[in-house]
């Protein structure tokens, strides 16, 4: 399996709250990204980062902001979390040669009550 | 016409069966195809890319149709293991983002 860690794996928030959402490779592939997954909706790209400090938004990023300050690290933060960013987050990486075969680590369950 | 589509099913198939269901895209330009695999309550993991002269890997068979746009998987000789949920998977051109469709539960029945 590929070495992607995500944390926490789980949390509950509250409405308003700032939450960052962690995902480290050990993999040293150049593109990581952010995924959200809800019933009916399947994934959907949140932001992606094709290296350090270079990041772009994908099709649902309002709300969120990204950082990649390291190659293994990739930041997810919302900045003032609302109930309709409960979901599971999902990161991703690639690499240079196949990049579009994607790697996911095992998912954050996020609440915002 | 959505991007990708996939019937959500599910498909309710006895152990043993042969089941294949498919996956639709709206692109033309679309130039690559896989296939996923998402356990309940797990990550998506990849089951094998769609390549243009089809492609199988033991008991799962993938294939591509330009003509109708639409790319399939079949899987014979089921097993209870493979209840999942397929998810399929389409890029477009070199740049063009990753789309995933929202997926195919298949459940194998003893």
């Amino acid at each position: 399996d590929a070495g992607i860690t995500q944390s926490p794996r789980h949390k509950v928030t509250e409405t308003g709250t700032p939450v960052t959402l962690r995902c480290h490779q050990t993999e040293n592939h150049r593109y990581m990204y952010w995924y959200r997954q809800d019933p009916g909706h399947g994934l959907r790209l949140i932001h992606y980062s094709y290296g350090v400090k270079d990041t772009d938004k994908g099709e649902v990023s309002d709300g969120y902001s990204v950082s990649r300050s390291k190659t293994e690290d990739f930041l997810l933060t919302l900045e003032s979390a609302t109930s309709s960013q409960t979901s599971v987050y999902f990161c991703a990486i690639s690499e240079e040669g196949a990049k579009n075969i994607q790697y996911f680590g095992a998912g954050t369950r996020l609440s915002v009550l | 016409r959505k991007e990708v589509e996939q019937d959500p099913g599910p498909f309710n198939v006895p152990e043993g069966a042969t089941v294949a269901f498919n996956c639709t895209y709206s692109n033309s330009a679309s130039q690559s195809f896989f296939w996923y695999r998402q356990d309940c309550r797990k990550e998506p993991k990849l089951l094998m890319s769609v390549y243009s002269s089809g492609n199988e890997d033991g008991r799962f068979t993938a294939q591509l149709n330009r003509a109708s746009q639409y790319i399939s998987l079949l899987i014979r000789d089921s097993k209870l293991s493979d209840s999942a949920t397929y998810l399929c998977v389409v890029r477009g051109n070199r740049d063009d983002k990753i789309i995933f469709g929202k997926g195919t539960r298949l459940h194998i029945l003893p």
